[in-house]
């Protein structure tokens, strides 16, 4: 069966350091991924999107980044962490149905 | 652009009754519908999917229901238990070489015992 890791879980970090948080998927090959955000009393926002090693789409302006070094992972980055950047980030791939699994997801707070 | 509503944004019933959450999109060229739970501070839950050909699915106690032409979808869940204490959120999408997906805020839902 299909899983998807996340990690830290947990981050707390100041303003102006950088980020690195990581996504894993184990079961499926050439999965779809996705990073969202999710802000309190407002819906997930798609970040990034990736269909493949080295292709990555972006939704939204903003100041992260996102690389797919290997095909079951999916880097999300920062290199100065903003106030705005804290949420809750989530991971998620789709199947072959276009059914969208996710990951435990990473909370971060930029003080 | 696709927009989702969900009402009501928060539910408190007694255990053991049977409620209905209600999603409603914008625009009704959909791939498909997704009911999701999340318990708080974690991730989403994969619940129901509803390719756009279909009309319902069920898995237990839960059924979703979807009718595209009207841009409205149902979760339907029977016999509730605190168990069932989440945030339910609906998620459309449409097929463009990706999944683009547009999720609603989600009804709080709290099951009494």
């Amino acid at each position: 069966s299909q899983t998807i890791h996340q990690w830290p879980a947990t981050l707390v970090q100041p303003v102006g350091s950088p980020l690195s948080l990581e996504c894993t998927v184990e079961g499926t090959s050439n999965p779809n991924l996705y990073w969202y955000r999710q802000a309190a009393g407002r819906g997930l926002q798609l970040l990034f999107y990736s269909v493949g090693i080295g292709q990555i789409s972006s939704e939204v302006p903003q100041n992260l980044s996102a690389s797919r070094p290997q095909d079951r992972q999916f880097i999300l980055s920062s290199k100065k962490l903003l106030l705005s950047d804290s949420g809750f980030y989530l991971c998620a791939w789709t199947s072959g149905r276009y059914e969208q699994y996710f990951g435990p997801g990473t909370r971060l707070t930029v003080t | 652009k696709q927009e989702v509503t969900q009402i009501p944004a928060a539910l408190s019933v007694p255990e053991g009754e049977n409620l209905v959450l209600n999603c409603s999109f914008t625009d009704s060229a959909i791939y498909n519908l997704q009911w999701f739970r999340q318990d708080p501070g974690k991730g989403l839950t994969s619940l129901l999917l509803i390719q756009s050909s279909q009309r319902e699915q069920t898995s237990g106690r839960l059924n979703a229901s979807l009718d595209k032409s009207s841009g409205r979808s149902t979760l339907y869940i029977a016999a509730s238990q605190p168990g069932d204490s989440a945030t339910y959120l609906c998620a459309v999408s449409i097929s463009g070489g990706y999944q683009k997906v547009t999720f609603g805020i989600g009804t709080k839902l709290q099951v009494i015992p």
